[in-house]
């Protein structure tokens, strides 16, 4: 199967703008996951959905949202960028025996100036 | 809320050294355990995980772990690294009934030739 895809891989913004990522999870893995991964900070989980429905929120401002469609692929935008949201925004989709596994994209990275 | 601290920040070993990285978690009930590899340019891999059983679990390339419950770590071990295993490892644990892992900040290690 192939695995966890995300586009755009590269993006530099300016502060103020907004911007959209894409993520197309493993085929039959319904649940896709969003990390904020920085030097300092580490990974840290921004949301979850499964079947379009957010099912998991992490601790971030609603500047950070999120969406998923029907053939399970999702999308995150994250409006008026800050220089702070310099990151690298790894998608998740989630399988293994019970579904207890994150699979993980190459991830976008985001440089906001 | 859980968490997980990796205590060796940065670690830098020769060839055929061997390796032993700590993760401790803070959680009292049933946990997942998983760590995590992150090749230099490379997307986020699983190289193994605990669910119950045998407390030692065997991941790929070499690498093992073991779970203590009385000490709340899973620490990772390798008898022999390679230049090949520069990386960053992540150990992450899942609590109680939620698939979100919760991950420790990270240990990069870096293998000399």
């Amino acid at each position: 199967k192939a695995g966890v895809t995300q586009t755009p891989r590269y993006l530099i913004k300016t502060r103020g703008q907004q911007v959209t990522l894409s993520c197309s999870p493993i085929s039959g893995h319904r649940s896709v996951s969003w990390y904020q991964q920085t030097p300092g900070q580490g990974l840290q989980f921004l949301f979850e959905y499964f079947s379009e429905t957010q099912r998991n929120k992490g601790n971030f401002p609603g500047r950070f949202s999120g969406r998923q469609f029907s053939n399970s692929r999702s999308e995150m935008n994250v409006s008026t960028l800050e220089l702070g949201d310099s990151a690298l925004y790894l998608c998740a989709s989630r399988g293994g025996l019970r579904g207890e596994t994150q699979y993980f994209g190459p991830g976008t990275r985001l440089l906001v100036l | 809320a859980q968490s997980v601290s990796q205590h060796n920040h940065h670690v830098i070993l020769s060839e055929a050294a061997s390796l032993e990285l700590g993760c401790n978690y803070s959680y009292g009930g049933t946990v997942n355990l998983f760590w995590y590899v992150q090749y230099p340019g490379q997307h986020l891999q699983l190289l193994l995980k605990y669910f119950s059983g045998d407390p030692l679990v065997k991941g790929i390339k070499g690498f093992e772990a073991e779970f203590i419950k009385s000490k709340f770590s899973f620490n990772l071990r390798k008898p022999s690294v390679q230049w090949s295993d520069t990386a960053e490892y992540f150990c992450a644990v899942t609590t109680g009934g939620s698939y979100i892992p919760t991950f420790g900040r990270g240990t990069s290690l870096i293998v000399h030739p």
